[in-house]
């Protein structure tokens, strides 16, 4: 079974400044992938990053980047120079990466994130 | 960027009616999924679909729902009686690896 940790209900930012938003997960599978989306106010889930457990790199989106430390099962978000539209919920997900076609996301609780100016 | 469709954006519905939520999965995905979210609460998984059949359903995918892929293009799930909890935003999505997220139809039944 998978298992997602958001710990932060909700965080607070300056804007332009960077933020981290915490996510951990517990899984048996030896492979699996990372996610992490944005939902704004308006409803939509916006996908933003995406990270391999085999990836040997830390991925990056723009101002989005992923923390992932494959040891201490952590997957941290990292919004760099904080926008007043990055306001929104935070989904972290993850699944296995299966080949016989059964890969179910989970998602976590979420992080609200408001952006001050 | 091509992208999750789905229709309609809103549908309000009496309690004991069916309803139907539409969406046009990216293209060359072969992986569907359908997700809902009550209002505040997590996203929850209700039904995936791989090779024109169900390959995972979760305890929410009761009898009331059903999923089709009627052409080669849409894919659609029905709720055959609605009930007044089953008032939410449902999610559609599609991979290659990443979910990718329609914009969601807000359902809601009084």
């Amino acid at each position: 079974a998978q298992k997602i940790t958001q710990t932060q209900p909700g965080m607070f930012v300056q804007e332009k400044e960077a933020v981290t938003l915490d996510c951990t997960y517990d899984t048996s599978d030896p492979s699996y992938g990372l996610f992490w989306y944005k939902q704004p106010s308006s409803g939509e889930m916006i996908f933003l990053i995406y990270q391999g457990s085999y990836d040997q790199q830390n991925a990056t989106e723009g101002r989005y980047s992923l923390n992932f430390q494959k040891a201490r099962k952590s997957a941290n978000l990292v919004i760099s120079a904080s926008q007043l539209g990055d306001s929104a919920m935070y989904f972290c997900a993850m699944s296995p990466l299966e080949t016989r076609g059964s890969y179910i996301p989970t998602f976590g609780r979420g992080t609200s994130l408001i952006v001050h100016p | 960027e091509p992208e999750v469709t789905q229709t309609p954006s809103h549908q309000v519905t009496q309690m004991g009616q069916e309803v139907i939520l539409r969406c046009v999965p990216i293209s060359n995905h072969l992986y569907f999924y359908w997700y809902r979210q009550i209002l505040g609460q997590k996203v929850e998984f209700l039904v995936s679909f791989y090779n024109n059949e169900i390959s995972e359903k979760s305890e929410i995918f009761d009898d009331q729902f059903s999923v089709e892929r009627p052409d080669g293009s849409n894919f659609t799930l029905k709720i055959r009686s609605t009930k007044l909890e089953d008032s939410a935003m449902y999610f559609c999505a599609s991979r290659q690896n990443a979910l990718h997220f329609g914009n969601g139809t807000r359902l809601t039944v009084t």
